[in-house]
């Protein structure tokens, strides 16, 4: 399957700003996206998705961007909160869904 | 994490033991999703299986791994002579026959350590 890369492995921002993690995917055929949220033991948690006929869908706290002009997703959590630390991950599905490296989020107090 | 239920959480084998690791998808769920993942990276695919059916293996290493989605009872991942390259967490997902929007959803892991 094809790659799924983040920009950035680790981001830290202070409690109440804004985050934005970023995530490039390479297939072009792609056409559904999620992102996941993984606590430290734990299994990878579903935050948000979206399909490839859109470029933005917003959840509670949490925004994702789509842009297939540059292969590239992001996700915006709004006033970052302590338990958002975490790794957040993109995946696409091509005929399976394909997952990249990571991005690990540290929210300063 | 959904409903999707993995066992053992942790399992400890010794080099050339066999582990079995099981995962009971959510109710409603025909679609199962086998990943890996070692210490501080992602997830790696490794089998899509539907009940009785493999759809797709190609993450699967060609020797000493195996997956099965039996009509009745929990699918199982098997994997014979474990070495210690095969420790890391072993995550499974599941889904309902998939159409856009329907995501996968995980268990909270099984985590394999060869010794």
């Amino acid at each position: 399957g094809e790659s799924v890369g983040l920009h950035l492995p680790t981001l830290s921002v202070q409690e109440g700003d804004n985050s934005i993690i970023n995530c490039a995917y390479s297939n072009s055929a792609s056409d559904y996206f999620i992102w996941y949220k993984q606590e430290s033991g734990k299994g990878p948690q579903f935050i948000i998705d979206i399909r490839s006929n859109m470029d933005k869908r917003q959840g509670q706290r949490v925004t994702v961007l789509l842009n297939k002009t540059v292969k590239h997703l992001s996700l915006q959590i709004a006033a970052t909160q302590p338990g958002d630390s975490a790794v957040y991950f993109c995946a696409e599905k091509e005929n399976q869904f394909y997952f990249g490296t990571g991005t690990s989020l540290t929210v300063i107090p | 994490n959904a409903g999707v239920m993995q066992n053992p959480r942790h399992l400890v084998r010794r080099r050339g033991q066999e582990a079995r690791l099981r995962c009971s998808p959510m109710k409603g769920h025909s679609h199962v999703y086998w990943y890996r993942q070692l210490p501080e990276e992602g997830l790696k695919f490794m089998v899509y299986l539907q009940k009785e059916n493999i759809i797709d293996e190609s993450g699967m290493p060609k020797e000493r791994f195996s997956a099965e989605f039996p009509k009745e009872g929990p699918s199982i991942l098997r994997i014979q002579q474990v070495v210690r390259g095969d420790s890391a967490a072993y995550f499974c997902a599941s889904s309902p026959p998939w159409y856009p929007g329907n995501t996968i959803y995980f268990g909270e892991g099984s985590w394999l350590t060869v010794v």
